[in-house]
């Protein structure tokens, strides 16, 4: 079963970017990922597909300040032009089988 | 406008059973998965399982295994997690997610479970 790393925070001013990484375990290192956004006291909403090769395809709705890309396996979430309503948890998901693993989620905080 | 509208927020004792729904809305129900994640207060997501309403074929999370029980009824475009005899550490915020490609595509607003003495 794979394992997800994610950073417990991150943060940066508004204006500015940031770029959050989930790492993906041994073995699983061409696995397809997730990411959500969770913001403060709300339900967790689906941001975007993440391939091994960087393409993304995003959700309804999502701003297109929000990018992925990857590199090995490490998968990454780009937010540029940081807003204050980016501050939130976000979780990134894969799955093997029957089975689906969310990593610890990474707090970004909004300078 | 797909839509996923969950029950309300619930209060039982412990050893009491419950069942909780999720009802999708806005796309044809029988043709994606649902899942249902747990976020125990302060903490993270966590995968339960999922089914899919066409023939209620249900995976579970190791984790879950004989804790819940998933279950769907086509007619009325409804998915239902549900708990025998309910457990202090069941207390947690439940969500149900339509699963399109592999993946949560839209969530359900949450349930909040407060099993208290």
């Amino acid at each position: 079963q794979p394992v997800l790393t994610q950073s417990s925070s991150a943060s940066a001013s508004l204006g500015s970017s940031v770029k959050l990484t989930c790492t993906l375990s041994s073995g699983h290192s061409s696995y397809i990922i997730a990411w959500h956004q969770q913001q403060p006291g709300k339900a967790p909403r689906y941001l975007m597909k993440l391939e091994g090769s960087g393409s993304y395809n995003t959700g309804s709705g999502v701003p297109d300040r929000f990018s992925g890309s990857s590199s090995g396996a490490d998968r990454y979430l780009t937010i540029s032009n940081l807003q204050s309503e980016d501050e939130a948890d976000y979780y990134c998901e894969t799955w093997d089988s029957n089975t689906h693993v969310f990593g610890t989620g990474t707090k970004v905080t909004v300078l | 406008e797909v839509q996923l509208v969950q029950s309300g927020a619930d209060v039982k004792k412990p050893g009491e059973s419950l069942k909780i729904s999720c009802k999708g809305s806005g796309y044809t129900f029988t043709t994606y998965w649902i899942a249902w994640v747990r976020q125990m207060p302060g903490k993270g997501l966590e995968w339960m399982g999922i089914i899919h309403p066409s023939n209620s074929d249900t995976r579970y999370s190791p984790s879950f295994q004989g804790q819940v029980t998933i279950s769907a009824d086509k007619s009325i475009s409804t998915a239902y997690l549900q708990w025998s005899s309910l457990k202090a550490s069941d207390t947690a915020m439940y969500y149900c997610a339509r699963s399109g490609g592999n993946y949560p595509d839209y969530w359900g607003q949450g349930t909040l479970v407060t099993v208290s003495s």
